[in-house]
């Protein structure tokens, strides 16, 4: 069983349309991340969210946490070819304090 | 921000060799490193975790044997996996983590067993 479920697993948009990438799980989390990755690379973190309800915008990236701290989701405004990429989320979990992430959204924006 | 290099970027074995990944911190000291191992079109999936100077912690599934992982330092950690076989091909990131668990991401090593 997935720790964290994302929703869509795969989207294919328009340039200029929106978007919004969905970050489940029944769990309870201290804090949430999110990461874009590019294809041949690492993860780059993208923003943390920390408290219930909290927002957080990246240009024109809008970040939520759930007031229950179980769900985040990302809305892309506008969106653009440079949007492109392997949408993550990712929570602190384990023994070691690790990174578990979740299933993640590949986001494709066609010209 | 952190640096994090790997080597090799991309590498291409014959099926019963041996290969091994370097990831360096260049810039801080990892005390905790963890490697994720990531197919085509999936997430990263924890495989490992060690720290300095102690034996690695494998997750479910992942074969200690097969994978050898050495945090010899705590700018220096290897992967090694030994007698590839196709099944192994994938892509490899490193995440070496400071004191207070901050973790960073390595550029990953795409390995292609033939």
């Amino acid at each position: 069983t997935q720790l964290l479920e994302q929703s869509p697993q795969f989207l294919s948009i328009q340039e200029g349309e929106n978007l919004t990438v969905y970050c489940n799980s029944s769990s309870v989390f201290s804090s949430l991340q999110w990461y874009r990755q590019e294809p041949g690379e690492g993860p780059v973190l993208l923003v943390t969210v920390v408290t219930g309800g909290e927002v957080k915008k990246l240009k024109r990236l809008t970040f939520q946490f759930g007031d229950a701290r179980k769900d985040s989701s990302l809305h892309i405004t506008a969106a653009q070819p440079g949007d492109t990429g392997l949408y993550l989320c990712a929570v602190i979990s384990g023994s070691a304090r690790q990174l578990t992430f979740g299933s993640g959204t590949q986001l494709t924006v066609l010209p | 921000g952190a640096v994090v290099s790997q080597h090799p970027s991309r590498v291409i074995c014959k099926s019963g060799t041996s290969v091994k990944i370097e990831c360096r911190s260049l810039d801080f000291q990892a005390t905790t490193m963890f490697w994720y191992r990531q197919f085509p079109k999936q997430s990263l999936m924890l495989m490992a975790t060690s720290n300095e100077g102690s034996k690695a912690t494998y997750e479910q599934g992942v074969e200690k044997d097969k994978f050898l992982i050495n945090h010899a330092s705590l700018t220096l950690s290897t992967l090694t996996v030994t007698s590839a076989h196709p099944e192994d091909s994938s892509f490899y990131i490193c995440s070496p983590a400071r004191v207070n668990n901050e973790q960073f991401f390595g550029p990953g090593t795409r390995l292609t067993v033939l």
